[in-house]
């Protein structure tokens, strides 16, 4: 079975300039969650879907950074206009479970897309 | 207060010892709490997760937590070279949110 997988993995580019990040979930998995995860710290809630739904966005900051799930499968990420302070790496995750049900709490984490932020 | 709080480390233990990894959170609600490992340059995985009282083992890994004190510890028996990595607390949130803490790093010496 295919893992999350994610692109790009690394992406260099100038500040105010643009980027998206792509994400593939894990067939069958209704949940699906952008973390970012900064040097030295724990990946941080950006964005959950359920299906098509963003149950809980409220850590987005939405001033630059939008997101979609319009088919509730892949998402993608973008961020418009870049800062420096958005250097990080975007942890894309996939889960089958819902709000509401007894799961086991496992996410299944892609490789993530480093971005270098000059 | 940040919702999960780490020893910070890192922590450095020779092959053989025991490794304690220790974790405090801020929702007493929460029910559902996880070790995540990450090796560097990769994604977190769940190696263990406890939802109740008590200890909970599971081959060289042992996770305790207590509820009233708030607290989960992670203990690897035996350590081996190949368990050094970043070792992330996770909890649920009453908002089902998993919230992570910043993680120790682990180094096992040989």
């Amino acid at each position: 079975e295919a893992g999350v997988v994610q692109s790009p993995r690394y992406k260099i580019i100038e500040k105010k300039q643009p980027v998206a990040f792509w994400c593939n979930p894990i067939s069958g998995h209704n949940t699906l969650y952008w973390y970012r995860q900064n040097l030295g710290q724990g990946p941080e809630l950006l964005i959950r879907y359920e299906n098509e739904e963003a149950v809980d966005d409220s850590q987005l900051p939405k001033d630059r950074f939008s997101a979609e799930r319009l088919k509730g499968v892949d998402s993608t990420l973008k961020i418009q206009p870049a800062e420096l302070g958005d250097s990080a790496v975007y942890l894309c995750a996939s889960s089958p479970w819902m709000s509401g049900e007894q799961n086991t709490g496992e996410l299944f984490f892609g490789e993530g897309s480093r971005l270098t932020v000059l | 207060q940040k919702e999960v709080e780490q020893n910070s480390g890192p922590l450095s233990v020779p092959e053989g010892a025991i490794a304690s990894l220790n974790c405090t959170y801020s929702d007493r609600v929460s029910q559902s709490f996880f070790w995540y490992r990450q090796y560097s340059g990769k994604s977190p995985e769940l190696i263990m997760s406890i939802y109740s009282n008590g200890d909970k083992e599971d081959g060289r890994f042992t996770a305790q937590l207590n509820k009233a004190s708030q607290y989960v510890s992670l203990l690897i028996r035996d350590s081996q070279p190949s368990d050094s990595a970043t070792y992330l607390c996770a909890f649920y949130s009453a908002l089902g949110r998993l919230y992570f803490g910043r993680g120790t790093q682990l180094t096992v010496w040989p």
